[in-house]
C-alpha cells in the first residue's frame, strides 16, 4: 500500500503570495489532518477533514484554509504569506476521524517564505 | 488549553547507553502518543498509552504513563545510532476534542 504523499516537497515563496499544498492519503483513508511544524512553536494542529467536511480546527488565522475532495485528497491554502509561515507542513491520514493512533504521516512540504 | 512539556530538549548519548525522555502535561492525559521523527521528515507512530500505570514496549523502547495520567516517560535501552531523531509526545484533548497537541520534541543524538 502506498504511503501518504505530499507535493511539492519544497517550496520557496515571497511575502504576500499565496500557496497551495497537496496531500494524498493512504488508499481507503477518509480523514486527513494538517499540521505546521516550526522550531519555535513545535508541531501545531491546523485542521482535519473527513469525508470532505472540516471536523476540527486549530488556532490559526483565516489565511489558512483547506479542503478535501471526494477521492479524499486534500489541499491546504495559505494566502498573503508572511515570513512566519515558513515551516514544515505535515499531513496525516487515518481511516476514521479522530483516529490519532492510526495516523500515518507524510514526509511534509517545507515552505520557505522570503 | 493543554500544554505538553518535554525534557530534556536535547540529549547526546554514547551507543549502548540507556536514556529516558519525559513528557509532562498540564492536564489529565486521555491518550498519550509517542512519535519519532527524522529531521525534516514525517512522524512515525511508536506507541499509545491510555490507562494510568500503563506500560508498553516495542523492541528496546518502553513507554509508561503514570497513575495520575499527567506524565509519561520513554525509555530506550542499549541505544543505537538508529534511535537517533526527534521524539515527540502528543496528547488528545479529551471528550470530543481529539485533535493532538504536541510537545516541542527531544532531539536524540547517539554517538557510535
Amino acid at each position: 500500500k502506498a504511503g501518504v504523499t505530499q507535493t511539492p516537497r519544497y517550496l520557496i515563496k515571497t511575502r504576500g503570495q499565496q500557496v497551495t499544498l497537496s496531500c494524498s492519503p493512504i488508499s481507503g483513508h477518509r480523514s486527513v489532518s494538517w499540521y505546521q511544524q516550526t522550531p519555535g512553536q513545535g508541531l501545531q494542529f491546523l485542521f482535519e477533514y473527513f469525508s470532505e467536511t472540516q471536523r476540527n480546527k486549530g488556532n490559526f488565522p483565516g489565511r489558512f484554509s483547506g479542503r478535501q475532495f471526494s477521492n479524499s485528497r486534500s489541499e491546504m491554502n495559505v494566502s498573503t504569506l508572511e515570513l512566519g509561515d515558513s515551516a514544515l507542513y505535515l499531513c496525516a491520514s487515518s481511516s476514521y476521524s479522530g483516529g490519532a493512533s492510526e495516523q500515518y504521516f507524510g514526509p511534509g512540504t517545507r515552505l520557505t517564505v522570503t | 488549553s493543554q500544554e505538553l512539556e518535554q525534557s530534556p530538549q536535547s540529549l547526546i548519548v554514547q551507543e549502548g547507553k540507556n536514556l529516558t525522555i519525559n513528557c509532562t502535561s498540564s492536564k489529565t492525559l486521555y491518550g498519550l502518543y509517542w512519535y519519532k521523527q527524522k529531521y525534516g521528515e514525517g512522524l512515525i507512530f511508536l506507541m499509545m498509552l491510555q490507562k494510568g500505570g500503563e506500560e508498553k514496549s516495542h523492541e528496546k523502547i518502553t513507554a509508561k504513563l503514570d497513575e495520575k495520567k499527567q506524565q509519561s516517560s520513554l525509555h530506550i535501552t542499549a541505544s543505537q545510532p538508529s534511535h537517533a531523531g526527534i521524539y515527540l509526545c502528543g496528547a488528545e484533548g479529551g471528550g470530543s476534542n481529539y485533535k493532538l497537541t504536541f510537545g516541542k520534541g527531544t532531539l536524540l543524538t547517539v554517538n557510535p
